[in-house]
């Protein structure tokens, strides 16, 4: 199975700030990678894949940028609304499918 | 635009066999994609279960595939999980996806005599 590393696992930030989650493959999985943001009760929520193509309607400030084995999530202006779980999924053609263990944004 | 609906038993006994079906609406499952089965136990991170292609090719966690069965109907637009020989470990909320860009609102799962 691939693994996938996400770090941090809790990041404590301000409004404003620019916020970045980093994700790691354990073996190269091209482009494949996407990005979910989950608010306590709510399912998950796509907001990239193929690692840098943002999903329609989902606000600029969220980025995403790697290839092969090494990805990141970057929030260009962290706004109140963004306070929630972030997690990776690589979907790559080697199943099964696996996530990151996720990443908590906190408010500082 | 695909909707994507679960539906099935909230408790389930321990040993016993958890059904799930998921109903899509919007989009024809037989037109592509991969359709699966995620899992969130309370508090924890997601696992991916497994899916079917639209041509009813399957795949599976290794961990749970002894016990998984993911199944397509393409007559009732719909996909199925089905989960043998139940524990507390399975205790979940279980989203149906469409590759990674749809899921379901999730269905609370708790497996208790």
């Amino acid at each position: 199975d691939i693994q996938m590393t996400q770090s941090p696992s809790t990041l404590s930030a301000s409004v404003g700030d620019r916020v970045t989650i980093t994700c790691r493959a354990s073996q190269s999985i091209n482009q494949w990678l996407a990005w979910f943001q989950q608010k306590p009760g709510e399912a998950p929520k796509l907001l990239l894949y193929e690692a840098s193509t943002s999903k329609s309607g989902v606000p600029s400030r969220f980025s995403g940028s790697g290839f092969g084995t090494e990805f990141t999530l970057t929030i260009s202006s962290l706004q109140p609304d963004d306070f929630a779980t972030y997690y990776c999924q690589q979907y790559d053609s080697n199943f099964p499918w696996t996530f990151g263990q996720g990443t908590k944004v906190e408010i500082k | 635009q695909v909707q994507l609906q679960e539906s099935g038993p909230g408790l389930v006994k321990p040993s016993e066999t958890l059904s799930l079906t998921c109903v899509v609406s919007g989009y024809s499952i037989s037109s592509g994609f991969h359709w699966g089965w995620i899992r969130q136990p309370p508090g924890k991170g997601l696992e991916w279960i497994g899916n079917v292609y639209h041509s009813g090719s399957t795949n599976y966690n290794p961990s749970l595939k002894s016990r998984v069965t993911i199944s397509i109907d393409t007559s009732k637009n719909q996909f199925s999980l089905i989960l043998s020989s139940v524990t507390a470990a399975d205790t979940a909320i279980y989203y149906c996806v469409r590759g990674v860009d749809s899921w379901g609102q999730g269905t609370l799962v708790t497996i208790s005599s």
